[in-house]
């Protein structure tokens, strides 16, 4: 089975610090996904990756940034968090190979006071 | 642009009754489609997908025919569970997409009674 793990399940931050959310998974796929999810908008892509150091902005990139060094690792920064930042972060990876579905971790529910 | 739209919940059913959630989405070409299903405190999971017209995916009882002539996907179960709710989304991966993004419908929440 697959396996997308997120570092953490629940986060608590300060406006203004600098937050880093960090995801694994341990299926060598090529492509990984950040998505933040809130009520009655679904999920939004905010940035994906194809490969190590290869990235694109989705539909909400703004006040994000990421970073791929590895393959298995992808991380999503805050660089300045805001309070419209609290949300649930979900991270999820793909294979490249056939019409495969994406795979999710449990996400992280960041709060932002 | 690619879109999703789902029937808003929240659904309340009672054990057994029949469930459809309807999603209709607008893309050019042959998506493929996906429903998804996260339980409370949870991740999202894949129920079910199909990558061409007519394909029916199935899962746990729920079932899904890609129409493409009415571009939906609607999903359905013949007798709900307790433990089937949950909140449902329905995705499309556009064609030809770099690396398989998917765009996302808004979520139904759906809660059976026993």
């Amino acid at each position: 089975d697959v396996k997308v793990t997120q570092s953490s399940r629940y986060l608590v931050k300060r406006t203004g610090e600098k937050v880093f959310l960090e995801c694994v998974q341990d299926m060598d796929h090529e492509n990984m996904f950040w998505y933040r999810q809130d009520p009655g908008l679904g999920l939004r892509l905010i940035y994906f990756s194809y490969d190590v150091k290869m990235k694109e902005k989705g539909d909400i990139p703004e006040g994000y940034s990421v970073s791929r060094e590895k393959k298995e690792r992808f991380s999503l920064i805050l660089e300045s968090a805001s309070t419209n930042q609290t949300s649930m972060y979900l991270c999820a990876s793909r294979t490249d190979r056939g019409n495969q579905p994406q795979h999710f971790g449990d996400g992280t529910r960041l709060s932002i006071l | 642009g690619d879109s999703v739209t789902q029937m808003e919940g929240p659904v309340t059913l009672s054990e057994e009754a029949f469930l459809t959630i309807n999603c209709t989405y607008t893309a050019t070409g042959y998506p493929s489609l996906f429903w998804y299903v996260q339980y409370p405190g949870e991740g999202l999971q894949l129920l079910l997908k199909a990558t061409k017209a007519d394909d029916k995916g199935s899962n746990k009882g729920f079932e899904a025919t890609y129409r493409k002539e009415t571009t939906s996907f609607h999903l359905e179960k013949g007798s709900v569970q307790v433990s089937d709710s949950a909140v449902y989304f329905c995705a499309l991966s556009p064609e030809a997409t770099a690396g398989g993004k998917l765009i996302f419908g808004q979520g139904t929440e759906l809660s059976v009674k026993p």
